[in-house]
């Protein structure tokens, strides 16, 4: 199936280093979502971005939606061993029609973080 | 408030079974959508439900079918299970507006 390119592929980190991963598409989107998913459990979103330039915070997560509209990137400052998981970018591309609300999903970067 | 609740968690089924997964959304929410995942991969769109219509379907066999219900709940079925069909399915819902969708923990199927 379809999916956005996503790197790095995995990281491994010092407690307290700031971590950054992006994704990018060859198509506009016009949605893109930050995802965390743990062993076990579905996926739980930590940053949703709608307008292109668009930069959003949570806590100490920060994810920029591209000017471009074909890329994003997720920022996490000052990381703690609880960040450790699987962080997925996913977008919505600006063809769906109506309430099609199809994402298309990178394959994820996995995170460790040593304390 | 309860969220996105799947049923069963975990399922072993063997080929040739055919598989019935639950799905019920966070209250008020009238979108639903299913995805696969398989290990090592990221989510892969099998179908979305709205107001009980068909919104969208994935790139996958016509072995996979799914239902919305009048109170929003959700079903995938899956014919003729394959080895290959082993995965984690999740299920999603959102407000019809621009919003992230919230999964649920996901079903664990085996096919044996």
């Amino acid at each position: 199936g379809q999916q956005l390119n996503q790197s790095p592929q995995s990281m491994f980190i010092q407690e307290g280093e700031d971590v950054s991963m992006n994704c990018t598409s060859s198509s506009i989107f016009n949605t893109w979502l930050w995802y965390k998913q743990e062993p076990g459990e579905g996926p739980v979103l930590l940053i949703a971005l709608y307008k292109a330039g668009e930069l959003t915070s949570n806590g100490r997560l920060t994810a920029q939606f591209g000017i471009t509209r074909k890329d994003s990137f997720l920022n996490i400052s000052a990381s703690i061993p609880s960040d450790v998981g699987i962080y997925f970018c996913a977008g919505q591309p600006i063809l769906n029609a109506g309430n099609n609300r199809k994402l298309i999903w990178g394959l994820g970067t996995s995170l460790a973080v040593n304390p | 408030d309860a969220g996105v609740t799947q049923s069963p968690t975990h399922l072993i089924k063997t080929r040739g079974q055919h598989v019935t997964l639950r799905c019920s959304p966070i209250s008020g929410h009238k979108s639903v959508s299913w995805y696969q995942q398989v290990l090592g991969q990221g989510p892969q769109f099998i179908f979305q439900y709205y107001e009980k219509e068909e919104r969208g379907r994935g790139n996958f066999p016509d072995r996979f079918s799914a239902r919305q219900f009048p109170n929003y709940s959700s079903e995938l079925n899956v014919n003729a299970l394959l080895l290959g069909d082993s995965a984690l399915y999740l299920c999603a819902s959102s407000l019809a507006a621009r919003e992230g969708y919230t999964f649920g923990s996901g079903t664990r199927l085996t096919v044996v």
